[in-house]
């Protein structure tokens, strides 16, 4: 079975550039959270997709967005991109929402903003 | 509200000798617990997990984790490091939802393994 696949790898992008990063979950799974994980401020959780509606949001301003689509493949986009935004991004794919559920990681997307 | 802390920042082993990265929880009901392993420039791999069956955890890699609800602590253990073993480990609490999302991770504690 195929894991959690991020694509790009990495990305360089400049202030006020906006990026599009995709996350293709374990097949059968529905539900998708992104993670934004930076070196002063650790893993924070961004949004979490299921069934193609978003659950829960954390609190990033509106310039952090995504969808899900109904083959359960999720997008985050960030506009007006800020040197603040250069991070890893990770997706997280579950079978389903909720406690108890394992998560399981992509290798996540480096973006870095000049 | 839920919360994990891990109470090393940084945790250095030789090769051969046993590992013990600590965590404490704070929860108001019986929680989900995980262990995640990030090697450098990698997304998390899951180690393990309880989940209120059998309180001693046993994961991949000879690694397992004791739940003590009396001490309210999942400390990591292993009996031997081998080198692979450095890395950056986070205790995992899952709650469900919420605008923290479904996993409260710790702020990680950073595994070196010296020869």
């Amino acid at each position: 079975k195929a894991g959690v696949t991020q694509t790009p790898r990495y990305l360089i992008k400049t202030r006020g550039q906006q990026v599009t990063l995709s996350c293709s979950p374990i097949s059968g799974h529905r539900s998708v959270s992104w993670y934004q994980q930076t070196p002063g401020q650790g893993l924070q959780f961004l949004f979490e997709y299921f069934s193609e509606t978003q659950r829960n949001k954390g609190n990033f301003p509106g310039r952090f967005s995504g969808r899900q689509f109904s083959n359960s493949r999720s997008e985050m986009n960030v506009s007006t991109l800020e040197l603040g935004d250069s991070a890893l991004y990770l997706c997280a794919s579950s079978y389903r929402p909720g406690v108890n559920t394992e998560a399981f990681f992509g290798q996540g997307t480096r973006l870095t903003v000049v | 509200a839920q919360s994990v802390t891990q109470l090393d920042s940084h945790v250095s082993v030789s090769e051969g000798t046993p590992v013990l990265l600590r965590c404490n929880y704070s929860s108001s009901y019986s929680p989900s617990l995980f262990w995640y392993v990030q090697h450098p420039n990698k997304g998390l791999q899951l180690l393990l997990k309880y989940t209120s069956a059998a309180t001693l955890v046993k994961g991949i890699n000879g690694f397992e984790a004791e739940f003590k609800k009396s001490e309210t602590s999942f400390h990591l253990t292993k009996p031997s490091a081998h080198m692979s073993d450095a890395a950056e480990y986070f205790c995992v609490v899952s709650v469900g939802g919420g605008s923290q999302g479904n996993l409260i991770f710790g702020k990680g504690t950073k595994l070196s393994v010296k020869p």
